[in-house]
This record gives structure tokens, sequence and C-alpha cells, in this order.
């Protein structure tokens, strides 16, 4: 059974930090891209990032390139985002999620975590 | 703004067929990328339902189907039940954009 579970999420001052995790299982980690996605409190998803399966290529969303950096380490299936100059605007539910294939830009999120939330707040 | 456009509303009895639709443009439905489907539930992470614009992933009902003309989507829900009650979103590949990926604002299904 394929589990994603996000973690690493809080309240942080604008301009803050803060690193989000997911664990990943179930199935064989390095052989799909993975995604963050976002949705913000009462709104709808916005894709965040992703990174092939051997973490080759990555890619960002306007609203994050810059201040976001997405990686992974396939030894031990697990995601992460790095969040630094965080925003008001960053405040959103984080879902990990799981590619359909291995390769950049990806095609369909087959599966997705519960998600963590970000909180950016003074 | 969301780059694919659907409507924020549709409702439909127990038992009726309700169509949700997805507009896009030449950059992203238009220019031929699939489109993909996800249910939310109230209070959960979104669920594929329909992939490469009208293939169901195993163990989501035959009652939900998907197509794809033109530069718009539509999903489809026969024989509405209470539990269909939820947000769904399009999703698909924007060429025009560093975002890659794009999804439709969603739609809010209710079931009277």
């Amino acid at each position: 059974e394929v589990q994603l579970v996000e973690s690493g999420g809080g309240v942080v001052q604008p301009g803050g930090s803060l690193r989000l995790s997911c664990a990943a299982s179930g199935f064989t980690f390095d052989d799909y891209a993975m995604h963050w996605v976002r949705q913000a409190p009462g709104k709808g998803l916005e894709w965040v990032s992703l990174i092939s399966g051997d973490g080759g290529s990555t890619y960002y969303a306007d609203s994050v390139k810059g201040r976001f950096t997405i990686s992974r380490d396939n030894s031990k299936n697990s995601l992460y985002l790095q969040m630094n100059s965080l925003r008001t605007e960053d405040t959103a539910l984080y879902y990990c999620a799981k590619d359909s294939t291995a390769m950049a830009p990806g095609y369909y999120f087959d599966y997705w975590g519960q998600g963590t939330l970000v909180t950016v707040s003074s | 703004q969301s780059v694919l456009t659907q409507p924020p509303s549709v409702s439909g009895a127990p038992g009726q067929r309700v169509t949700i639709s997805c507009t896009g443009s030449s950059s992203n439905i238009g220019a031929g990328y699939d489109v993909h489907w996800y249910q939310q539930l109230p209070g959960t992470a979104p669920k594929l339902l329909i992939y490469g614009n009208s293939n169901r992933p195993s163990g989501v009902p035959d009652r939900f189907s998907g197509s794809k003309s033109g530069t718009s989507a539509s999903l489809a829900i026969t024989g509405l039940q209470a539990e269909d009650e939820a947000d769904y979103y399009c999703q698909s590949y924007d060429s025009s954009l560093s975002g890659l990926k794009v999804f439709g604002g969603g739609t809010k299904l209710t079931v009277l």
C-alpha cells in the first residue's frame, strides 16, 4: 500500500524558514517523480514543485521560485521542501504527491499524502 | 485566477447525472495535453478520479467518466449518490508557463 506522510509544518513569522518532509513507502521511491502541491485555507489546489525520480531535474511554480528548494533522498525514501523567505500568502496545507512516472515534467498525481499545515503569521 | 476554468458549483438530486466542465487554452488542453480529475471529499486529501482524459483508476466506479474535446474537458457523474458530494479539480500541463502543472479552480458538487 502506497503511503505518503508529511511532517514539518508549523507557525512561522514572515521572512522565516521551514523544512517540510515526506516519508514514502509501499513503492520503489526512485522510480517516480514527486511533487509538492499546496492548498490555501478554503481555496483550490496549486502546484508548487516537482523533482524527477533520480533527483536530477527540478521545477518550481513562479510564486515560489528562488525561495523554495525541493530535494529527495532516495536512500531514505524521503522528499523535502526547504522554504525560505516565507510570506503570508504561503500559508497553506502542503501535500506531497506521487507522480505516475519517473521523468519530469511528470504526468498525473496518483497518490497524495494527508498534508502538513504551514502558517505564516506575525 | 486559475489557468483552467471550472464552474464554482454544480448540484443534482440523487440518481441524476451532472457534468463539470474544465476550459483551458491553446497552451494546455488545446495543445493536446491530457486532463486528469481529482475528487476531494470534505476534510480529506485529493484522490485521483480520472487520468488521461477518460481512464479510471482501479476502484473508481464506472459512474464517473471523463472526456476531452478541443480546449475543454468534462467530468460526468451518473447515478448521483450522497457520497459524491465533494470538490472536483481538473489538472493538465501548460507549455506557456514555468509552472508546468495547472489546476482548475475546483467545483463544489452538492447532492440535493
